[in-house]
């Protein structure tokens, strides 16, 4: 199975704070990378997929880029909806996992 | 409205079985592959199975492979999870989700929670 590595587990940050995550793949996986927001008894939500792009209604605050092993998410300017997980997750294989996730918490 | 609905969480003793169900509505079920996904409590998630369009190609995670069975119908247009020889492991709330063109989880449903516990 594809092996995909998130950092930093966990982050604090103000906001307004430009906010990275990075994602790994245990191999190339070119493109296929999607990432999800996660609230707190809520079911994910897609934000990005194809690596870098936007899904609709996603605020374009929210940006990725990579492709192969290693992916990013980018957050612009933090704002108080944004504070959540955060998961990458492969379609490449056809066994899909997802990263263990990035909690974005307020300073 | 495009909706996803789960359904036949609950409690389970080691090494019983649940069937979970996943309704489908305001979309054409038929033409769409459909996933498990699930997240134990406080932890990530755990992509689970797929079925493709017609139920012809499954997929599994090695966790479940050999318990748990993926299926469709849909004249009913709903999806199942026949889960066997379940584990304290597998206490879990279970997600279904659609995939999307270009491989993406774009409609999530809003989980069902399964117990396994003596």
């Amino acid at each position: 199975d594809i092996q995909m590595t998130q950092s930093p587990s966990s982050l604090s940050a103000s906001v307004g704070d430009r906010v990275t995550i990075t994602c790994r793949a245990s191999q190339s996986i070119s493109s296929y990378l999607n990432w999800y927001q996660q609230k707190p008894g809520k079911a994910p939500k897609l934000l990005i997929y194809a690596a870098s792009s936007l899904q609709s209604g996603v605020p374009s605050r929210f940006s990725g880029s990579g492709s192969g092993t290693h992916f990013t998410l980018t957050i612009s300017s933090l704002q108080p909806e944004d504070f959540a997980t955060y998961y990458c997750q492969q379609s490449y294989s056809t066994t899909w996992t997802f990263g263990l996730g990035t909690r974005v918490e307020i300073k | 409205e495009v909706q996803l609905v789960e359904s036949g969480g609950g409690l389970v003793q080691p090494g019983g079985s649940l069937r979970l169900s996943c309704a489908a509505s305001g979309f054409t079920f038929s033409n769409y592959w459909i996933h498990w996904v699930r997240q134990a409590p406080g932890k990530g998630l755990v992509w689970v199975s797929r079925i493709n369009s017609d139920g012809s190609d499954l997929n599994y995670a090695d966790s479940v492979k050999g318990r748990f069975t993926i299926s469709r119908d849909n004249a009913k247009n709903t999806l199942y999870l026949q889960m066997n020889s379940l584990r304290v492991e597998d206490t879990a709330v279970y997600y279904c989700a659609r995939e999307g063109i270009l491989t993406l989880m774009d409609v999530w449903g809003q989980g069902t929670t399964v117990t396994v516990s003596s």
